[in-house]
């Protein structure tokens, strides 16, 4: 079983203000590492997906790298704004990309 | 597309009672997941199906939780007899095969036992 961590576990941070959190995973048997954002009485929604060591994907001010041979992934949101907030969860994809194991997710929160 | 369609959106019932989930994935989609969202573990896998056929129920609990797909348009979720631990959240999500495929999620059933 993996066991996906993600840091912090909460965050608050002034509009305005850059911030990143973190996803471990193991990496044996990696196939791909989802980042999702989950607004509060909504649905998780996707934000990026990444299968290969050294992506880098970016959606506007938010981006994502991965390194699979350390088992990490970062997402970084620049300038933050008040719309971010949300729980940002992390899943990372074994074997043949069928089961996906959730971290705990980082709730942030933007103050205006 | 209407998305994943999950019903009730809430569901408050008594220990005992039997309860019923129902989930309409994504038309297309092969690939259909339940899960349940709870403080202590966050999201945890309960059960997936492709093709309409479970292929990993290791994640349900005990012998009370049932699913089915009968078909590649509709899935249920059935807990008898429920609990009061088994007040959470479950989601549904749907996908299509490939390694860049996300999740799509349902908004989820809100289960509460009294």
């Amino acid at each position: 079983i993996l066991n996906v961590e993600q840091s912090p576990q909460s965050l608050h941070v002034q509009e305005g203000d850059s911030t990143n959190f973190t996803c471990s995973f193991p990496s044996s048997n990696f196939y791909a590492l989802h980042w999702y954002r989950w607004e509060t009485a909504k649905s998780p929604e996707a934000l990026f997906v990444m299968t290969l060591n050294g992506d880098e994907k970016k959606k506007g001010r938010i981006s994502a790298t991965l390194n699979t041979k350390e088992g990490y992934s970062y997402l970084y949101i620049k300038g933050s704004q008040p719309e971010d907030s949300a729980t940002y969860l992390c899943a990372s994809v074994e074997g043949q990309g069928f089961s996906f194991i959730f971290g705990k997710g980082t709730r942030l929160l933007v103050k205006p | 597309d209407a998305g994943v369609i999950q019903s009730p959106r809430h569901e408050v019932t008594e220990m005992g009672q039997e309860v019923t989930l129902r989930c309409k994935p994504i038309s297309g989609h092969d690939y259909l997941f339940w899960y349940r969202q709870t403080m202590m573990r966050g999201l945890e896998l309960l059960i997936y199906f492709n093709n309409n056929v479970p292929i990993d129920d290791s994640g349900m609990p005990e012998d009370r939780f049932s699913a089915k797909m009968p078909n590649a348009s509709f899935s249920t979720l059935k807990i008898q007899p429920s609990e009061p631990r088994d007040s959470a959240v479950y989601f549904c999500a749907s996908r299509v095969r490939g390694p860049n495929s996300p999740l799509h999620f349902g908004n989820g059933t809100r289960l509460t036992v009294t």
